[in-house]
């Protein structure tokens, strides 16, 4: 059981916006930094948000990053078939004195 | 830019133990902490531990406590995690991960336990 609850699976159509939340606690998201990842089928995972919401260097603006007490949400504008893949959300946990992750959502793009 | 480059797959038999060693390119490697990251077949991610790459201080998540070591050498800019008492649950891909701004991942090395 992960201690970030992420929906399991999100689908919408090409060119559509999608959002996939995280929720946690006090200890993780509540008073830390939210990242989000990309993993595409068969390879490593790949930063797309750092600090809530900042984007790395060649990720486009189509992916924005939002946290708001001990939720965060990623949102994906304009979907393209290539971003289907499993999206995870990560942060520190003050109490467990380590990283966390959840459990990962698939995004189909129908 | 920031690499990290993460040695060949392994096969091991139970009760065995594996090192994966990660090297780093792109970047001063003393000044980030390098994460372990495993994930099983179909599973989520699941952290294993960091190692302060400048005074070699490391943190290891309370599940993996006395069965994995991560060590680091600074002249080869190479991290390295040993996991001891393998069973075939720890099959799976390991691997090593620069967290938070600037972040990067090793491509992954898979260790499969079995008899």
């Amino acid at each position: 059981q992960s201690v970030l609850t992420q929906p399991p699976s999100v689908s919408a159509a090409p060119g559509q916006k999608v959002t996939i939340s995280c929720s946690g606690s006090s200890s993780n998201i509540g008073n830390n930094y939210v990242s989000w990842y990309q993993q595409l089928p068969g390879t490593a995972p790949k930063l797309l948000i750092y600090d809530n919401n900042k984007r790395p260097s060649g990720i486009p603006d189509r992916f924005s990053g939002s946290k708001s007490g001990t939720s965060a949400t990623l949102g994906i504008t304009g979907l393209q078939t290539g971003d289907e893949a499993d999206y995870y959300c990560g942060t520190w946990d003050s109490s467990l004195s380590g990283e966390v992750f959840g459990g990962g959502t698939k995004l189909t793009v129908l | 830019q920031v690499q990290f480059v993460q040695s060949g797959a392994e096969v091991k038999k139970p009760g065995a133990s594996v090192m994966v060693s990660c090297r780093a390119s792109g970047y001063t490697f003393t000044t980030y902490p390098l994460h372990w990251v495993r994930q099983a077949p179909g599973q989520r991610l699941e952290w294993m531990g960091w190692i302060d790459a400048g005074n070699g201080n490391t943190k290891y998540s309370q599940k993996f406590q006395g069965r994995v070591t991560i060590t680091r050498d600074t002249s080869a800019s190479t991290a390295y995690m040993e996991l001891s008492s393998l069973r075939s649950e720890d099959t799976a891909v390991y691997y090593c991960a620069r967290l938070g701004e600037g972040g990067a991942w090793g491509q992954g090395t898979l260790v499969t336990v079995s008899s």
